[in-house]
């Protein structure tokens, strides 16, 4: 069955800090990968995407990713944490495979940031 | 404004009452799911759509019941809702494939299901 880890929970940086969340997935054919963030209250919005043009994603609020085959991994980072990026994080990924084209979610990473 | 409508954005009812939460989208999107989250177990699929008269379960469907007579709407129905159905809701929308599944989903803002 397909899945996607999302390796920590919590993940607590200090502001000016490298955030660095990660995921994995499971398949050996590459999926369409997301990373959605979901700030207090509020539904999930993407962040950005995979889609097997550039290996490196850059998305909005300077967070990229990374597509690595090798380590099945699609890790979100941000060089330098703001106040305002405390939220969850979530991984999710679609495999093609059987036409239902339904992304499944990690179960999310709550991004704390510390002043 | 292109987007994910949710109704109600709260809700508190008792053991069996049956209930129905909206959701619309005017986006023309294909694709529509349902989604709960709870606390360490994030987002779970109860069902998904996609096309008008074409849903499926996802993973935790008990319980639960969806239509999509129409391409904008696709609302989720507690026939007899329990308390462990309390939860956060989320719908959500995608145009599909080909191109449509590299957009990603759109969500709604959420419902918070509270069954006493």
């Amino acid at each position: 069955a397909q899945s996607v880890t999302q390796l920590g929970s919590h993940v607590s940086v200090s502001e000016g800090a490298l955030v660095l969340l990660r995921c994995n997935y499971s398949s050996s054919v590459p999926p369409y990968l997301f990373w959605y963030v979901q700030y207090p209250n509020q539904g999930l919005q993407l962040l950005l995407k995979y889609t097997s043009a550039a290996t490196l994603v850059k998305g909005i609020n300077g967070f990229e990713a990374e597509f690595k085959k090798s380590e099945t991994s699609f890790h979100l980072t941000k060089p330098s944490a703001h106040m305002s990026d405390a939220a969850e994080y979530f991984c999710a990924v679609i495999y093609a495979s059987g036409g239902s084209y339904i992304p499944t979610f990690g179960r999310g990473t709550s991004l704390i940031v510390h002043p | 404004e292109a987007q994910v409508t949710q109704n109600p954005r709260y809700l508190i009812t008792v053991t069996g009452k049956k209930l129905t939460v909206t959701c619309s989208q005017n986006m023309n999107h294909e694709y529509m799911s349902w989604y709960r989250q709870d606390p360490g177990l994030g987002l779970r699929q109860i069902y998904y759509s996609m096309n008008v008269e074409v849903t499926d379960k996802g993973d935790v469907p008990e319980g639960y019941k969806v239509s999509r007579k129409e391409k904008r709407n696709f609302p989720l129905i507690l026939e007899s809702p329990s308390p462990n159905q309390t939860s956060l809701y989320f719908c959500a929308s995608s145009l599909g494939p080909p191109g449509g599944v590299g957009d990603g989903y759109t969500f709604g803002s959420g419902t918070r299901l509270t069954v006493v």
